[in-house]
């Protein structure tokens, strides 16, 4: 069956520090992955999609990475602060349009002071 | 705002009530998905529809539940004699149809069920 993993629960880290969040997937063959950032009481927001043909994606402190030999992609923020504290979902969307979107059970990010 | 707009934003129901969640996509998107997400745990996938058709109905629940998309006016989900497991928030999501932009999908703010 298909699986979407991530790989912690909960990450705490320290102010200034670099978080990185894992996601593996199986029995998927992902034209894009994507990354969604959700804050307690509210919907995800879309943060970055990254093609299968792309190895890595940046925008300002975040930066992805798509490796589809390890079925894998890790998400970074560098230079944390506490405002990044949120849960980190990624999403996969297989080939075509007409397929729908399935998340992660996502990380819950706690940057601390 | 042009966003995914959701309402009620939250709905207490009693056991045996119906439920209706409305959903309006962003404007020019016709495509619509439906989550759920209980306390502490991650989004699960429900429905996703097109204008008049459901496309992909594989996480509905096979009884009480259902969800449609018309022609004119919003998406809704629509749950029948509801009972405490179902308390939970319901999110939206829309997406275009362009083929490069369209696979990424955008949310509203959801709607918290709460079932007594």
């Amino acid at each position: 069956s298909q699986k979407i993993e991530q790989n912690s629960e909960a990450l705490n880290i320290q102010e200034g520090k670099t978080a990185t969040l894992t996601c593996n997937y199986t029995n998927y063959s992902p034209a894009y992955l994507q990354w969604y950032r959700q804050d307690p009481g509210r919907g995800p927001v879309f943060l970055l999609l990254i093609r299968e043909n792309e190895k890595e994606k940046r925008k300002e402190r975040l930066k992805v990475t798509f490796d589809t030999t390890l079925k894998q992609s890790l998400f970074h923020i560098t230079a944390s602060q506490p405002a990044d504290s949120a849960t980190y979902l990624c999403a996969l969307r297989g080939d075509g349009n007409n397929n729908d979107m399935r998340f992660g059970a996502g990380t819950r990010l706690t940057v601390k002071p | 705002n042009a966003g995914v707009m959701q309402n009620p934003r939250h709905l207490v129901r009693r056991r045996g009530q119906e439920a209706r969640l409305r959903c309006s996509p962003m404007k020019g998107h016709s495509h619509v998905y439906w989550y759920r997400q209980l306390p502490e745990e991650g989004l699960k996938f429900m429905v996703y529809l097109q204008k008049e058709n459901i496309i992909d109905e594989s996480g509905m629940p096979k009884e009480r539940f259902s969800a449609e998309f018309p022609k004119e006016g919003p998406s809704i989900l629509r749950i029948q004699q509801v009972v405490r497991g179902d308390s939970a928030a319901y999110f939206c999501a829309s997406s275009s149809t362009d083929s490069d932009s369209g696979n990424t999908i955008y949310f509203g703010e959801g709607s918290w069920l709460t079932v007594v």
